[in-house]
């Protein structure tokens, strides 16, 4: 049973193009992320959701939209898709009632722009 | 502000040496502390946590003591193997939505 699924595991794709990638989470969570993790390893915080809610919005341009149509979903739209946004990117989700603040995270979403 | 520094990579060890990746915080209040391991081409797995000072967090062999006086949560494990080889992060949780995360310490072991 898959905590937290990421679909696809490999995008490719050329600059220009609209793509997304989609998380799911089984374990009850009402915290969901979308990291983005560069080749350096570096982990950055972009969204999270918390019951659907967008809590958290750091820096990312416009052209990256979160989705959350239920607590256990939280998608990811690219637009315009350029170079720079080739990484990796992590879904997570995480209980933090209680001050129980691990997050769990996804298999990770390799994308390629060409 | 919060923040999280980890020693610089790689760390490049023997098969059952013993390993140290170090990792110091500044954070105000009492923060919960984490380690997370990510082997290659897989996402971030939990390894260990400490929610208090003195707690010791202990996972496959690898453990770390939350240190308020040094303000520090260092990663030990006496007899590294090539398995152990991967990306280790030490990351803070402050608030109910965020990590703050450290760069991450890349861990070769050689057999």
């Amino acid at each position: 049973d898959t905590a937290v699924s990421q679909t696809p595991k490999y995008l490719v794709t050329q600059m220009g193009n609209d793509k997304s990638i989609k998380c799911e989470q089984n374990l009850g969570h009402d915290t969901m992320y979308w990291y983005k993790q560069d080749s350096k390893k570096f982990l950055k915080i972009m969204f999270s959701y918390n019951n659907k809610e967008l809590i958290i919005n750091e820096t990312v341009p416009n052209r990256f939209s979160p989705k959350s149509p239920d607590k256990a979903h939280l998608n990811l739209h690219i637009n315009s898709l350029e170079l720079g946004d080739s990484a990796v990117y992590f879904c997570a989700s995480s209980d933090p009632g209680q001050g129980r603040y691990e997050q769990y995270f996804g298999p990770g979403t390799r994308l390629t722009v060409t | 502000g919060n923040s999280v520094t980890q020693m610089e990579g790689p760390v490049t060890l023997s098969e059952e040496a013993f390993l140290t990746i170090n990792c110091t915080y500044t954070a105000t209040g009492y923060p919960s502390l984490f380690w997370y391991v990510q082997y290659p081409g897989e996402g971030l797995q939990l390894l260990l946590k400490a929610t208090k000072a003195d707690d010791k967090g202990s996972n496959k062999g690898f453990e770390a003591t939350y240190r308020k006086e040094t303000t520090s949560f260092h990663l030990e494990k006496g007899s590294v193997q090539v398995s152990d080889s991967a990306v280790y992060f030490c990351a803070l949780g402050y608030s109910n939505y965020q990590l703050i995360w450290g760069a991450g310490t890349k861990l070769i072991i050689k057999p």
